[in-house]
């Protein structure tokens, strides 16, 4: 069975920091891996996804993850936060199956 | 398009009632599925469907019941709703079965 562990509820960082938020999966075949964001009192957006080819995956608003099957994780990253990155991130991972499977979501804060 | 579209926004029931949460898409996709979304928990799955006519139960399906007469619509319908039940519900829609998955803007729903 697919499952997926966010590491962190919430995550904490000033402006102009680096973002890291970890995303570890597990699958029996290989997976589709998403990142998805929700601004307050909305649906979810796609941020970037990973299907097959190259490991590392650049998304919109300046953020990129990267694959690596030996650690079974998908960590989403960007080089300097924004005011407009607070927000919540969630993971999700698709296997061959029609589910599609979320993590239970990271609450990313941003200082000034 | 229009995307995914949910009705109502917002929703108040009492402890027995019924109702039926609307979703609809345009965009001619075959993958429909409703999820709910609790503090701390992510998004579950509640129940999925493939095209229309076939339906299927994600991981929390109980008190919940869907039909998928056209390609376009999802409702979801609570036959006799509880407290436990309150919550933010979302409807998706993606074209395949790893393809992105598209969001609409949620249903909030309070139950007394």
């Amino acid at each position: 069975a697919q499952s997926v562990t966010q590491l962190g509820s919430h995550v904490s960082v000033s402006e102009g920091a680096l973002v890291l938020l970890r995303c570890n999966y597990s699958s029996s075949v290989p997976p589709y891996l998403f990142w998805y964001v929700q601004y307050p009192n909305q649906g979810l957006q796609l941020l970037l996804k990973y299907t097959t080819g190259a490991t590392l995956v650049k998304g919109i608003n300046g953020f990129e993850a990267e694959f690596k099957k030996s650690e079974t994780s998908f960590h989403l990253t960007k080089p300097s936060a924004h005011m407009s990155d607070a927000a919540e991130y969630f993971c999700a991972v698709s296997d061959s199956s029609y589910k599609l499977i979320f993590g239970s979501g990271t609450r990313l804060l941003v200082r000034p | 398009n229009a995307g995914v579209t949910q009705t109502p926004k917002f929703q108040v029931l009492k402890t027995g009632q019924s109702m039926t949460l609307q979703c609809a898409q345009d965009m001619n996709h075959e993958y429909m599925s409703w999820y709910r979304q609790d503090p701390g928990m992510g998004l579950r799955l509640i129940h999925y469907s493939v095209g229309a006519g076939i339906t299927d139960q994600g991981e929390v399906p109980n008190g919940y019941n869907v039909s998928r007469s056209t390609t376009e619509d999802f409702p979801l319908r609570l036959l006799s709703a509880a407290p436990s039940q309150t919550s933010v519900y979302f409807c998706a829609s993606r074209r395949t079965g790893r393809e992105t998955q598209y969001f609409g803007p949620g249903t909030r729903l309070l139950v007394l």
